[in-house]
């Protein structure tokens, strides 16, 4: 597609288990983020890539939270063991490089019971 | 450390009324600046930007200038539509700090007929 596909859109889970939330980005874009966007924290920077290799991990909240990309394509963020304050809707973003305006997917909403 | 801050909302007009967005920054050197637009149920939209001093970034009616002796980015637009709802974030990032962006709170705007 043309645009930053991520996957599920929705994501319901029980606390304690793992997930996986998948982002597509734009072909050629060699750049990758990942945001997070919950109520009282606005948008958060969690983690960029420059191909395959992750130089700015500062925003990950814990050690619970990893990212990786493969190819210099597709990334996945896993967040193990998951908490009530995880729910929040999940944002990526890529761009051809990392000074270039970055351009977002539509966000997977993750929801913690 | 890098900041943004814009007015709080929500912001409600009435159709064809003029509007304008405060945003203000706190970053070392020369960062680019940058509005995002969120419509509900989608993702976020880049809407104008602005890379150094004095620029004016314009889009679909929306303006807003690149003002370093204010360290100011304020959104406006001379007439706005009910179509115009929406959250609209103000945003930066220096060049060197991997790209990633720092947001602002975000304002929504709702417009009625």
């Amino acid at each position: 597609g043309a645009g930053v596909s991520q996957s599920p859109s929705n994501k319901v889970t029980e606390k304690g288990k793992d997930v996986e939330l998948r982002c597509d980005p734009i072909s050629g874009h060699t750049a990758l983020y990942w945001y997070r966007q919950s109520l009282g924290q606005g948008l958060e920077f969690l983690i960029y890539f420059q191909g395959n290799s992750a130089p700015d991990k500062s925003g990950l909240p814990s050690d619970r939270f990893s990212a990786e990309r493969t190819g210099g394509s597709v990334s996945t963020l896993t967040i193990q063991r998951t908490q009530q304050e995880d729910s929040a809707v999940y944002l990526c973003a890529s761009s051809f490089q990392d000074n270039q305006p970055q351009h977002f997917g539509d966000g997977t909403r993750l929801s913690i019971l | 450390g890098d900041s943004v801050t814009q007015m709080e909302g929500p912001v409600t007009l009435s159709e064809e009324a003029f509007l304008t967005i405060n945003c203000t920054y706190t970053a070392t050197g020369y960062p680019s600046l940058f509005w995002y637009v969120q419509y509900p149920g989608e993702g976020l939209q880049l809407l104008l930007k602005a890379t150094k001093a004095d620029d004016k970034g314009s889009n679909k009616g929306f303006e807003a200038t690149y003002r370093k002796e204010t360290t100011s980015f304020h959104l406006e637009k001379g007439s706005v539509q009910v179509s115009d709802s929406a959250v609209y974030f103000c945003a930066l990032f220096r060049s060197g700090n991997t790209g990633k962006l720092i947001f602002g709170q975000g304002t929504t705007l709702q417009v009625k007929p």
